[in-house]
């Protein structure tokens, strides 16, 4: 199995400030990776595909980076409804991977 | 714009078979994989397979010995069956609809189904 790796875990910050987040795959993925954000309660949204494609009606705040093995998620002028828990996946080879979240908190 | 609505048994007992069902609501049911996911606070997100409309399956390795999903094209359901549970299988159970790429880009509400004695 591809491992996924975030960090970090949890990550203060507030609104109006720039976060990135960090992926990293055990071995290449080329740029097969996805960005989910879940909010407490409800399931995951999907932000980004393909590692730098904006899902539709995702605000351009949102954008990812990267390929092979490390990637990045950047939000910039940090809203507050951002404040939430990001996951990657991994969708270059079976058995699809996600990572374990990076929480993103006032 | 697509729906998917799950039921199930909450509560299960070590050694009983979960048993869970997804109903999809609108878009297309034959251009998409069915999946099931679990979460748990300690191990994050974890595919557990997915299944398409002609009933072809893959299912993670790690849990390919106790799981077996079925379909129902008539009513636009997938199913999850997940035997001999334990209450490391203790988890939120979420139904999701994947892209062939295997984006999932539509989920259900979730079920927290608990194992315990």
């Amino acid at each position: 199995d591809i491992q996924m790796t975030q960090s970090p875990s949890t990550l203060t910050a507030s609104v109006g400030d720039r976060v990135t987040i960090t992926c990293r795959a055990s071995q290449t993925i080329t740029r097969w990776l996805a960005w989910y954000q879940q909010k407490p309660g409800k399931a995951p949204i999907l932000v980004i595909n393909k590692a730098s494609t904006l899902e539709s009606g995702v605000p351009s705040r949102f954008s990812g980076s990267g390929s092979g093995t490390e990637f990045t998620l950047t939000i910039t002028t940090l809203q507050p409804d951002d404040f939430a828990t990001y996951y990657c996946q991994q969708y270059k080879s079976f058995p699809w991977t996600f990572g374990q979240g990076t929480k993103v908190e006032i | 714009q697509v729906q998917l609505q799950q039921w199930g048994a909450g509560l299960l007992k070590p050694s009983e078979t979960l048993s869970l069902t997804c109903a999809v609501y609108g878009g297309s049911f034959s251009d998409y994989y069915w999946s099931w996911i679990r979460q748990t606070p300690g191990k994050g997100l974890e595919w557990i397979g997915e299944i398409n409309h002609s009933g072809s399956t893959y299912y993670s390795p790690s849990l390919r010995s106790r799981v077996t999903m079925s379909v129902d094209t008539s009513k636009n359901q997938f199913s999850l069956n997940l035997n001999s549970v334990t209450a490391a299988d203790t988890a939120l159970y979420l139904c999701a609809r994947s892209r062939p790429e295997r984006l999932f880009d539509s989920w259900g509400q979730g079920i927290l189904v608990t194992v315990s004695s």
